[in-house]
């Protein structure tokens, strides 16, 4: 069964602090993992994409890590600011046959940065 | 840049009433995904089309239909809807990538109330 799981469901830090948010996916045939954001009520957005072959990729304050051999991923956000309170999603695509672009969503890991 | 747009944002309906939900593509991009979101869960892929042709079907209503026009927006139809149909409804446009498949873009989503 395709699956995409992700920990912690919630997660509060202080305003400077870092933080790791992790990803485990079943979702088979694999070739990408992608880590979008979301604002409560607003539609998604995407942070990074990891293909297989990719191990480490920095988006500014955002490093994502994949091991597809133990199908994990992380996404660490470093020196963390209030606009970061949001949902963190992981989010893998199917990419062969009739579900062909369906995505497979995580729960999403609830951000909540204090001041 | 051009995003993807839904309209409209935010519609409330009765129980058992119709409800037409939007979407505009990014320009040059040929497949539409529909996904609902409710509260507190994670999205979850309705339909898709490519090209003007149902690509993929995944957990529709069978009171829901959606279709895909020549100037590639799509419209999504709801009938006799139900309380449980009250969510987020989230389109998202891509075009082929070689590196990384289908790219998905969402639009900021249209929030439907039933009452």
């Amino acid at each position: 069964k395709n699956q995409v799981e992700q920990s912690p469901q919630s997660l509060i830090i202080l305003e400077g602090k870092n933080c790791t948010l992790q990803c485990n996916y079943t979702v088979s045939p694999f070739s990408n993992l992608r880590w979008y954001k979301q604002d409560t009520g607003r539609g998604p957005v995407s942070l990074t994409i990891m293909t297989f072959s990719e191990n480490t990729k920095s988006n500014g304050r955002y490093t994502a890590t994949l091991d597809a051999d133990t199908k994990q991923s992380s996404l660490h956000i470093t020196a963390s600011q209030l606009s970061d309170s949001a949902s963190y999603i992981c989010v893998v695509p199917i990419l062969g046959g009739s579900t062909l672009g369906r995505l497979y969503f995580g729960r999403g890991t609830q951000l909540t940065v204090w001041p | 840049a051009a995003g993807v747009i839904q309209s409209p944002r935010h519609l409330i309906k009765e129980k058992r009433e119709t409800a037409t939900l939007k979407c505009y593509p990014i320009p040059r991009h040929d497949t539409v995904y529909w996904y609902q979101q409710g509260p507190g869960q994670d999205p979850q892929f309705l339909i898709s089309f490519y090209e003007k042709m149902q690509s993929d079907k995944g957990s529709i209503p069978d009171r829901f239909s959606a279709q895909q026009f020549s100037d590639y927006h799509s419209e999504l139809n709801m009938s006799s809807l139900e309380l449980g149909d009250s969510a987020l409804y989230f389109c998202a446009s891509s075009t082929v990538d070689r590196s990384f498949g289908y790219e998905q873009y969402f639009g900021p989503g249209t929030r439907l109330t039933v009452t």
